[in-house]
C-alpha cells in the first residue's frame, strides 16, 4: 500500500488560511469516507485533529476543518496561529486486510 | 485523561529482534472495542501501521511485516509488547504506540514515540 500524497510544506501569515491536500486512489480516499487527520510538533505525541472526514474530536478548535473530493481530501487550517506551526499528517482507511495508510506529511510554516 | 508512553532499546544490531512495551493509562484493555497499536516513522519517510490488539485479544498485523511482527497485552499491567524480529538498518525509525477503537481507523491518542536505530 503507498502512503498517500500530501505537499512538503505550506505557509501563511497569521490569521490566513492554509489548505493541506492529500490524494490516494479509489482504494483509499476515494474508496470511504474515513480520511482522518493530525497534527505532530515534534518531539510531541501526534494529535488527532479530524475524522471521518469533518468530524472533530472534542477541544479541537474549528479552525480545523475537512472535507474530501475524488481520492482527494483536504484540511483547511483557517485564521493562522503561532502554535499551527507543525507538520500535519492524513490517513485513510483502505481495506479490511489493511492497518491504514499515512500521507507523507506536511510542514506548515506560519510567516 | 489517556496516555501512552513506549520504552525499549535506542540501538539494536542487526538481526536482533528488537521488544518494545507501551504502557497506558486512562484505560482499560479489558473495555470493549479499545485497541492498542503500533506505528513507525523511518527518517523523512511516512507514517507506517504495524500492528494491532484489541480487548478481545483480535490481532492485526501490517500484511508486509507479519511474518516478523508478534503482538501481545498484559492487561493487568496495562501493557502492550511489539516484537520485531530480525532487524535491519532500514528498520530504524520512530516506533509509536497508540489507542484506536474497535470498528475506526483512526488513532485517537499517541505516545510521543522513541526512536530506534539499527546499526552495527
Amino acid at each position: 500500500q503507498s502512503a498517500l500524497t500530501q505537499p512538503p510544506s505550506a505557509s501563511g501569515s497569521p490569521g490566513q488560511s492554509v489548505t493541506i491536500s492529500c490524494t490516494g486512489t479509489s482504494s483509499d480516499v476515494g474508496g470511504y469516507n474515513y480520511v482522518s487527520w493530525y497534527q505532530h510538533h515534534p518531539g510531541k505525541a501526534p494529535k488527532l485533529l479530524l475524522y471521518e472526514v469533518t468530524k472533530r474530536p472534542s477541544g479541537v478548535p474549528d479552525r480545523f476543518s475537512g472535507s474530501k473530493s475524488g481520492n482527494t481530501a483536504s484540511l483547511t487550517v483557517s485564521g493562522l496561529q503561532a502554535e499551527d506551526e507543525a507538520d500535519y499528517y492524513c490517513s485513510s482507511y483502505a481495506g479490511s486486510n489493511n492497518l491504514g495508510v499515512f500521507g507523507t506529511g506536511t510542514k506548515v510554516t506560519v510567516l | 485523561q489517556i496516555t501512552l508512553k513506549e520504552s525499549g532499546p535506542t540501538l539494536v544490531k542487526p538481526t536482533q529482534t528488537l521488544t518494545l512495551t507501551c504502557i497506558f493509562s486512562g484505560f482499560s484493555l479489558r473495555t470493549d472495542e479499545v485497541g492498542v497499536g503500533w506505528i513507525r516513522q523511518p527518517p523523512e519517510k511516512a507514517l507506517e501501521w504495524l500492528a494491532l490488539i484489541y480487548w478481545d485479544n483480535d490481532k492485526r498485523y501490517s500484511p508486509s511485516l507479519k511474518s516478523r511482527l508478534t503482538i501481545t497485552k498484559d492487561t493487568s499491567k496495562n501493557q502492550v509488547v511489539l516484537t520485531m524480529t530480525n532487524m535491519d538498518p532500514l528498520d530504524t525509525a520512530t516506533y509509536y504506540c497508540a489507542h484506536r477503537r474497535g470498528g475506526t481507523s483512526w488513532a485517537d491518542y499517541w505516545g510521543q514515540g522513541t526512536l530506534v536505530t539499527v546499526s552495527s
